[in-house]
């Protein structure tokens, strides 16, 4: 049973606009989450973190959202670029491994 | 620094056939995994070594997948005999530190198909 969902499998956005891609997971114990961005014919790479003891963090274009109570994490991209149009993996970890979601295919048209 | 290696790029073969899978993760760390991405089921861990000691391998399909990791630079994924619902796309990756606290590098992975 997934642990980690992700029940939007594509978003299009317009440049400039907000992209906001969604989680939710459903076990306690999670309390290290991940997002990772993937270009096609290559493998994941790192985007963004937050522990259980945040509920938000910032890196530039980019901001995790977590709220604890709901089991839900959220990705923010203001403002979208074409070249963020990618699949993007959510991922929850309780300590000892990684759990991850199906991913989200993120469209920004031009 | 070079990125985590996967060889190779893509597989085809028949079913039954044997199947191996290579991966040189990052030098210097200390964890590696193997992953199985399905447009179902997402990327699924399938085992980690750590230190070169295989940890978990409970998301190992059935005994028809094995891996190794005689040394800290080079690890294979094998499937004896391999069979249609085999065919994904199989990641590699490293990290510096135990399984859930470091983030992960991803090598390119290897798209097996299998007739």
């Amino acid at each position: 049973d997934q642990q980690v969902k992700q029940n939007s499998p594509s978003l299009s956005v317009q440049e400039g606009r907000i992209s906001i891609l969604n989680c939710d997971y459903t076990n306690s114990m999670f309390d290290y989450f991940l997002w990772y961005k993937k270009y096609p014919a290559e493998g994941p790479t790192f985007l963004i973190s937050i522990s259980s003891i945040k509920d938000k963090n910032e890196d530039g274009r980019f901001t995790v959202f977590l709220n604890k109570s709901a089991k839900h994490l959220s990705l923010h991209i203001v403002p979208s670029q074409p070249g963020d149009s990618a699949v993007y993996f959510c991922a929850a970890s309780p300590g000892n491994q990684f759990y991850f979601g199906t991913g989200t295919s993120l469209t920004v048209i031009p | 620094d070079a990125g985590v290696i996967q060889s190779p790029r893509h597989e085809v073969t028949e079913m039954g056939q044997e199947v191996t899978l290579r991966c040189k993760p990052i030098s210097g760390h200390n964890s590696l995994f193997w992953y199985r991405q399905t447009m179902m089921r997402g990327l699924e861990l399938l085992i980690y070594f750590n230190n070169n000691v295989p940890i978990d391998d409970s998301g190992m399909p059935e005994d028809r997948f094995s891996a190794k990791m005689p040394n800290a630079s080079f690890s294979t994924l094998k499937i004896q005999p391999s069979e249609p619902r085999d065919s994904a796309v199989y990641f590699c990756a490293s990290s510096r530190g135990g399984a859930g606290f470091y983030e992960q590098y991803f090598g390119p992975g290897t798209r097996l198909t299998v007739t």
